[in-house]
């Protein structure tokens, strides 16, 4: 099956510890994305990527970092920089150019501990 | 600074009634404007989208409609199901770009 996988699907970190969430794609996509959920606030863009070995910040970038090695990958490590972290994290990815629908992971749900 | 508004936050509609869900944007270069589906747990899911040359979409029981010169558009759930209770989120992309802006999502709530 074609899709999104993201892991864990729940994680668990201690104050000033970084983790990473993992994100693979198997729909040969170019640009991939990586959004936080906080209730009521809808979905905020973190980074996203357009081609490998390439990423831009997106509106909430401080305290994130990310690496696009492979086009299949595009893992997200929350630092200890980030000062709330717990939060629902989506991945996503779309083709490139014109692409016309984002197709998301399942989520994985961060708690910092 | 929201870039895409929506309204209202919760909605609780009866089974077989009409559910409505408005969003408001402010950027002209928007050129793209998907509603997703998200279940509790889940990732969201593009359920229908539409773009600024036409002023209505249907598909099944979902409609959008998109009046571009107030720069808002609405989605119309006709005969609401209890299987539709879920987070509905209006999205918009810039021309040429490929990132979206979302709304700040509604939960709609189907009750028997």
């Amino acid at each position: 099956d074609g899709g999104i996988t993201q892991s864990p699907k729940y994680l668990f970190r201690k104050e000033g510890q970084n983790v990473t969430l993992s994100c693979e794609q198997n729909l040969n996509h170019d640009a991939m994305y990586w959004y936080r959920q906080d209730p009521g606030q809808g979905l905020r863009l973190i980074y996203y990527s357009q081609i490998v070995n390439d990423f831009q910040k997106g509106d909430i970038a401080e305290g994130y970092s990310v690496s696009r090695e492979k086009k299949e990958s595009f893992p997200l490590t929350v630092t200890s920089a980030q000062k709330n972290p717990t939060a629902f994290y989506l991945c996503a990815s779309s083709s490139v150019p014109g692409h016309t629908e984002a197709f998301f992971g399942q989520g994985t749900r961060l708690t910092v501990v | 600074q929201q870039q895409v508004k929506q309204s209202p936050q919760s909605l609780i509609v009866q089974k077989g009634g009409i559910s409505i869900i408005n969003c408001a944007y402010e950027n002209t270069a928007f050129d793209y404007f998907p509603w997703y589906q998200q279940f509790p747990g889940k990732g969201p899911a593009l359920l229908i989208a539409i773009r600024p040359d036409v002023s209505e979409k249907k598909e099944g029981r979902f409609t959008i409609s998109f009046n571009k010169s107030a720069k808002q558009f609405s989605l119309h759930i006709m005969d609401s199901q209890p299987g539709d209770s879920a987070t509905y989120f209006c999205a918009a992309r810039p021309a040429g770009a490929n990132n979206l802006f979302f709304g700040t999502g509604t939960r709609l709530t189907v009750i028997p």
